[in-house]
């Protein structure tokens, strides 16, 4: 069956720090991945989305970026982290039929 | 666009009732839809899906109805419980991901 992880569960990071999360899915190949971020009491938005290695796509202009080194991972990076990056992450692949399954997100606080 | 930025509206009912959650969707060519659960601090999870064919479909307590004419899409919870406390997403297929409503949530009294 398909797993995916994401981690950490919980981050806090200064302001102009870095940062790297790390999903991966398992038992599947070639997924399309997606990073979504959810600020507190609101909706989902899509950030990226990836249908390949290698192949990113952002459909918000903003301080993140993402990369998909390889096949099952897909990766949320920033080179220096804003006070408004704060917000619950989640990363999701897409199965069967077009259903998302999401990871069980990062909290990142960014102080 | 998508509602990211609102509040997200609330119901709450008392345990044992029946809930309806609404969302509205934006196209009219849209032809697979989804409604999630998220518990808190917690990732969506895949309640039921309908596709634009249907215009009704029963799980193990859920139902959800789709109304094409109006772009409409409820979700139906019988007996209501605890458990049930929650914000619930519809979601529409796109071409290459799923668009989100604002979310609702569900809080039950006991």
């Amino acid at each position: 069956s398909q797993t995916i992880h994401q981690w950490p569960a919980t981050l806090v990071q200064p302001v102009g720090s870095p940062l790297s999360l790390e999903c991966t899915v398992e038992g599947t190949s070639n997924p399309n991945l997606y990073w979504y971020r959810q600020a507190a009491g609101r909706g989902l938005q899509l950030l990226f989305y990836s249908v390949g290695i290698g192949q990113i796509s952002s459909e918000v202009p903003q301080n993140l970026s993402a990369s998909r080194p390889q096949d099952r991972q897909f990766i949320l990076s920033s080179k220096k982290l804003l006070l408004s990056d704060s917000g619950f992450y989640l990363c999701a692949w897409k199965g069967q039929g077009g259903k998302l399954f999401f990871g069980s997100g990062t909290q990142l606080s960014v102080l | 666009g998508e509602s990211v930025g609102l509040h997200l509206p609330t119901l709450s009912v008392q345990e044992g009732d029946n809930s309806i959650i609404n969302c509205a969707y934006s196209n009219s060519a849209s032809d697979y839809f989804i409604w999630y659960k998220q518990e808190s601090g917690k990732g969506p999870q895949f309640i039921i899906d309908i596709r634009s064919n249907m215009d009704k479909r029963q799980g193990q307590r859920v139902t959800v109805l789709l109304n094409k004419t109006v772009k409409h899409l409820s979700l139906q919870i019988a007996a209501t419980q605890p458990g049930d406390s929650a914000v619930y997403f519809c979601a529409e297929r796109r071409a290459n991901d799923m668009r989100f409503g604002a979310g609702t949530r569900l809080t039950v009294k006991p």
